[in-house]
C-alpha cells in the first residue's frame, strides 16, 4: 500500500542552525499534509499544514515545502532552539479524516 | 487553553485483565479519534468518531477492543481481555469536523499501556 515516510530517521542540529526534515509521500491523491511535533511524553503537537494546492507555506520560525513533482514534503525551522528537540512527523491525508503518519524524525538541539 | 485530556496517564496492568481508557476531547470538537503508537508500527489510527457516532473502526482488534461515546465530552476506549501485544501509547485526538481533508487534529498526552 501506499505511505508516507522519512527520509533521515535522526538529525542533529546545531543551536542557531536552521533546520531541514524531509519526508517523501507515495499517495499522489493526498491533498493535504501535516508536520506535527512530539515531544517527549507528549502527544503529537500540530505545527502547519499545506494543501496540495499550495507550494510553500510559513509559519513562526517554521516553513513546509510541497513539492509535488517527486512527491516531497520539507519542514524547515529556522534558528533552531533547545526547545525544538523532538520527533517530527509527516502526515498526509487519506480518505477524508483518515492520515497515515511517516515513521518521524528525531532531531537534538546541540547547544 | 483548551486541549484533550486522558486519563489515566500510566497503566500497568496483568494479562486477562480489563483496561479502559478515557479521553475527554476539546468542548465543541465533534470528531474524535483513537490512536495506538509503537516503536515498530508508529502511530495507527484504530478509531473516528464524529458526532459520537462510530465511523471507523477498522483499525481496532474487533474480539478485544470497544470503543464508545457516551457523550460529547467522554471518549472510551476498552481492552478486555488485554494482551501484551497491546503494550503502547494509545493516543485521542479530537477536530472540529468541519468536513473534509482539513479538519486539524488536536492530541492528548496519551495513555501509556504497559500489559504484564
Amino acid at each position: 500500500g501506499e505511505s508516507v515516510g522519512l527520509h533521515l530517521p535522526t538529525l542533529s542540529v546545531q543551536e542557531g542552525d536552521n533546520s531541514i526534515i524531509n519526508c517523501a509521500y507515495s499517495n499522489s491523491a493526498s491533498d493535504y499534509f501535516i508536520w506535527y511535533k512530539q515531544e517527549s511524553g507528549k502527544g503529537p503537537q500540530f505545527i502547519i499544514d499545506i494543501r496540495s494546492n499550495m507550494d510553500k507555506r510559513q509559519g513562526q520560525r517554521v516553513t513546509v515545502l510541497l513539492n509535488k513533482t517527486v512527491k516531497h514534503l520539507s519542514l524547515q525551522i529556522a534558528a533552531t532552539q533547545p526547545g525544538d528537540s523532538a520527533v517530527y512527523f509527516c502526515a498526509e491525508n487519506l480518505e477524508g479524516y483518515k492520515l497515515s503518519f511517516g515513521a518521524g524524525t528525531t532531531v537534538t538541539v546541540r547547544a | 487553553d483548551a486541549r484533550v485530556t486522558q486519563t489515566p496517564r500510566d497503566k500497568v496492568t496483568e494479562m486477562g485483565q480489563e483496561v479502559t481508557m478515557r479521553c475527554q476531547p476539546i468542548l465543541g470538537h465533534n470528531t474524535v479519534f483513537w490512536y495506538r503508537q509503537t516503536m515498530m508500527q508508529g502511530l495507527e489510527l484504530l478509531a473516528y468518531f464524529r458526532n459520537r457516532a462510530p465511523l471507523d473502526d477498522s483499525g481496532m482488534p474487533k474480539d478485544r477492543f470497544s470503543a464508545e461515546m457516551p457523550d460529547a465530552t467522554l471518549a472510551t476506549l476498552k481492552i478486555q481481555p488485554s494482551e501484551p501485544r497491546d503494550s503502547a501509547v494509545y493516543f485521542c485526538a479530537s477536530g472540529l469536523g468541519t468536513g473534509g481533508s482539513t479538519d486539524t487534529q488536536y492530541f492528548g498526552p496519551g495513555t501509556r499501556l504497559t500489559v504484564l
